[in-house]
């Protein structure tokens, strides 16, 4: 149980375009979902937290023109780099909390490289 | 402000033997949870185990339990019977029981199994 799949796993773009990463919970309804950003060898980054139906919480910092997230349902989070520039870069990571409610649960991430 | 510190940037331990992963945190809250990730090269993140702060007992799931020292604001990870795909990135984890789940992580520990 508390599987979360994240599409696609890598994604290659050319600058000025703009990507859209799913994350789903595939067995169980989360209420919450976060999304992170991780520098190779580094920790993860919080970006956002989402709640189904309502607005994004972004942490300090993150441009939420830049990082569109939507939370229509309680199985789908999509995060959006809109206008993507090289330095975006990375490897985003999202997670949902289910089951155990503090607990989260994360997808295998996606690889963006923007050229 | 809450804080969680790996000391150890790197340990490595040889197959079939235990290595201790330390974790340190700072918080004024009485109830929260503590979690081990792990995150192999995959880049997966994968929950290793998970303490409550109000339970005495410490947790165990299988090889790998955890020395909780509340007073201390101790929580280490103990790995026994080391096998080489226990070979990854230590994440020591807090969140504040109530809270959105917000997850604070520190910088982790890359562990290495020697054959």
């Amino acid at each position: 149980g508390a599987v979360v799949s994240q599409h696609p796993s890598w994604v290659i773009c050319k600058s000025g375009t703009s990507v859209k990463i799913e994350c789903r919970s595939l067995d169980f309804q989360a209420t919450t979902m976060f999304w992170y950003r991780q520098f190779p060898k580094q920790s993860l980054m919080l970006m956002a937290t989402s709640n189904e139906g309502s607005k994004a919480t972004y942490e300090q910092g993150v441009e939420k023109d830049k990082f569109l997230i939507n939370h229509a349902s309680l199985t789908l989070s999509t995060l959006t780099v809109t206008s993507a520039h090289p330095e975006d870069s990375s490897f985003y990571i999202c997670s949902a909390r289910g089951g155990h409610q503090e607990t989260q649960y994360f997808g295998p991430g996606t690889r963006l490289l923007v050229l | 402000a809450q804080t969680v510190t790996q000391s150890q940037p790197e340990m490595s331990v040889q197959e079939a033997e235990t290595v201790t992963l330390s974790c340190t945190y700072d918080t004024s809250e009485s109830d929260y949870y503590l979690f081990w990730y792990k995150q192999p090269p995959s880049r997966q993140m994968i929950l290793v185990i998970r303490q409550e702060a109000y339970k005495q007992q410490n947790a165990t799931e299988n090889r790998f339990s955890v020395n909780f020292q509340k007073a201390a604001k101790s929580f280490s990870l103990k790995i026994s019977d080391s096998q080489l795909g226990d070979a990854a990135m230590y994440f020591c984890a807090y969140t504040p029981f109530g809270s959105q789940g917000n997850l604070i992580f520190g910088k982790g520990t890359k562990l290495s199994v020697k054959p």
